[in-house]
This record gives C-alpha cells, sequence and structure tokens, in this order.
C-alpha cells in the first residue's frame, strides 16, 4: 500500500528565508508525485509534479521539489518566502497512467506561517 | 480552463435532512473524484468515477450517494448525516496522469 509522510506539522519562516517541507513517500512502484498547497477556505491547488525524467521539477509561485528515490522523498523548496506563501501544503503520491490516476495518497499536510 | 465549480459553498443540516452537493467541471476530463477533509485528518478519498461509471467506493456509508450523469457533473447526495459528517468535501477532476483539479469545496455542517 502506498503511504505519505510529512513530518513536519507546522513550520515558521520569515519573510524573504528559504523553505524546505519535506516529505517521505513509500511505493511499490515509479511513483507520480504532487505538492498541492491550500490556502484557508479554499480547495487545493497542484504546484508541481513529477513523472519521470529530471529529478529537479519546477513549479508555479517559484516552488521546485526533488525526487531522490534511494530516500524516498520529495522535498518542497522555495529560495525566498513570500507573506503569500503562508498555507497548509500537501504531498501525494498518485497510481500513474492509469484511469483511476487522481486517487492519490495525501499526507497529514505542513502548515507554513509566513513572520514579517 | 475554466476549472471546477462545486455547490453550495457552505450548508447547514439536521441530521434528518436531505440536501445534496454539486460539482461541475470544464476542463474536458474523464474522472471526477469526491474527497472528504476534516479537522485533523488527512484527505479521504470517497468516489471514483471514470466516464461516468463508478470505479471505487472507498468504504464510504450508504448515507453518501454520488451520481455521475455525465463526465462533467458529480453529485453527493446527503440524508440522515452524523455530526461527524461534517467537513469540507472536495471534488475534484483529474487528467490521466492523475493530476487533481479541486474545487474550492463545500463546507458541510451537520447539527
Amino acid at each position: 500500500a502506498q503511504s505519505v509522510t510529512q513530518p513536519d506539522i507546522h513550520i515558521t519562516v520569515s519573510e524573504g528565508a528559504s523553505l524546505e517541507l519535506r516529505c517521505n513517500y513509500s511505493y511499490g512502484a515509479t511513483p507520480y508525485l504532487f505538492w498541492y498547497v491550500q490556502s484557508p477556505g479554499q480547495g487545493l491547488q497542484l504546484l508541481l509534479k513529477y513523472f519521470s525524467g529530471d529529478t529537479l521539477v519546477q513549479g508555479i509561485k517559484g516552488f521546485e521539489a526533488e525526487f531522490k528515490r534511494s530516500q524516498s522523498s520529495f522535498n518542497l523548496r522555495k529560495p525566498s518566502v513570500h507573506w503569500s506563501d503562508a498555507a497548509e501544503y500537501f504531498c501525494a503520491v498518485g497510481a500513474g497512467w492509469d484511469t483511476n490516476a487522481g486517487k492519490s495518497t495525501f499526507g497529514d499536510g505542513t502548515t507554513l506561517t509566513v513572520k514579517p | 480552463e475554466t476549472g471546477v465549480t462545486q455547490t453550495p459553498r457552505h450548508l447547514v443540516m439536521g441530521m434528518t435532512n436531505k440536501k445534496s452537493l454539486k460539482c461541475e467541471q470544464h476542463l474536458g476530463h474523464n474522472a471526477m473524484y469526491w474527497y472528504k477533509q476534516s479537522a485533523k485528518k488527512p484527505l479521504e478519498l470517497m468516489f471514483v468515477y471514470n466516464f461516468k461509471e463508478q470505479t471505487e467506493n472507498n468504504s464510504v456509508p450508504s448515507r453518501f450517494s454520488p451520481e455521475c450523469p455525465n463526465s462533467s457533473h458529480l453529485f453527493l447526495h446527503l440524508h440522515t448525516l452524523q455530526p461527524e459528517d461534517s467537513a469540507l468535501y472536495l471534488c475534484a477532476s483529474s487528467r490521466i496522469t492523475g493530476e487533481l483539479f479541486f474545487g474550492e469545496g463545500s463546507r458541510l455542517t451537520v447539527l
């Protein structure tokens, strides 16, 4: 069975500082990996995805993530955080190229607070 | 892409009421999903539809009844709910590669 662990429940960073959110996954085959962001009262928005190829993937809003197969990790990074990045972030692993491809398993989420 | 639209955004109902949540997607996707998001719990997949056919029911109680009349519309019919069913219900559609496009959710409160 697939699973996702986000070790950090809550992270606080200062505006302009760098950010790294951790994600570890368990999956029997090549994983399809995603990061989503959720602002209060909103649905989830896709930040970036990894299917194959280059292990460093770029996403929207200046985010990037690196897939490390040896560590079963897919950590999200941003070099300089803006106050508008305060939100909850979810890592997810999906079933891949499949009719039920959106049947993803989500981590518990990491809440990001940005200090002025 | 005009996205996924959910109505209503907020719903309060008693345990004996019957109500429905509606979802519409304008992305041309063939798969649609209902997810439940409760406080302090991870997102839970409830139902999956592909080409209008239900392909997954994740052991959801029968008081939740989904309906998918076509690939663009998805409903969740609610009846005799319990207070613990209060949550944010998220509709999503997906491409074949699995990235999900979510609506803004319907916040349900059961009194």
